[in-house]
């Protein structure tokens, strides 16, 4: 059973840019959270897509956003980067809101 | 909104040696996850805990809740160096793991 993917793995971009980073779940998994985790904030909750809805979205600007598909795939998206962006990106994936996630193996992501 | 302290934040064990990583919750602990974390991978689910008083044990890690106390323990027995890396433990809101808080991590190191 394949695990939860996050492409790309490894990303550098400039500031101002804007990035999309892609998250397949756990097939059969219709729950997607996303996490940022820096060194100084640690790991914080972004935004959580149930069934192609946004179910709960954590305190990040608006620059920050996400989508879900009808195959549970999820993308999510910041705008206009800047440097405190920098940080690994962790998706997860669960059956139900209620159970544990499983974690993909996240993107870096750099902004010089 | 819910804080989650750890302690230690870090730890140098001797292969073969007990110990013990905590974690305290600001407020009542409605379900309790713990997860590893290898450097600037993703993590890998250990244990969730959702009642009062409920133990839990995979191979030679334990953990513990103590919902009085709002207080999880993880318990490691002869400690390997496959057991070095970050442990996490998290909350969930109103006993989901959807929207997780994590606590800052303990660092554990594993010598020969």
């Amino acid at each position: 059973k394949a695990g939860v993917t996050q492409t790309p793995r490894y990303l550098i971009k400039t500031r101002g840019q804007q990035v999309t980073l892609s998250c397949s779940p756990i097939s059969g998994h219709r729950s997607v959270s996303w996490y940022q985790q820096t060194p100084g904030q640690g790991l914080q909750f972004l935004f959580e897509y149930f069934s192609e809805t946004q179910r709960n979205k954590g305190n990040f600007p608006g620059r920050f956003s996400g989508r879900q598909f009808s195959n549970s795939r999820s993308e999510m998206n910041v705008s206009t980067l800047e440097l405190g962006d920098s940080a690994l990106y962790l998706c997860a994936s669960s059956s139900y809101t209620d159970y544990g996630y499983t974690f993909g193996s996240g993107t870096r992501l750099t902004v010089v | 909104s819910q804080e989650l302290e750890q302690s230690p934040q870090s730890l140098i064990v001797q292969e073969g040696k007990n110990l013990t990583i905590n974690c305290t919750s600001s407020k009542t602990l409605y379900g309790l996850y713990w997860y590893k974390q290898k450097y600037g991978e993703g993590l890998i689910f250990l244990m969730m805990l959702q009642k009062g008083g409920e133990e839990k044990s995979h191979e030679k890690i334990t953990a513990k809740l103590d919902e009085k106390k709002q207080q999880s323990s993880l318990h490691i027995t002869a400690s390997q160096p496959s057991h070095a890396g970050i442990y996490l433990c998290g909350a969930g809101s109103r006993g989901t793991a959807s929207k997780l808080t994590f606590g800052t991590g303990t660092r554990l190191q594993v010598t020969l």
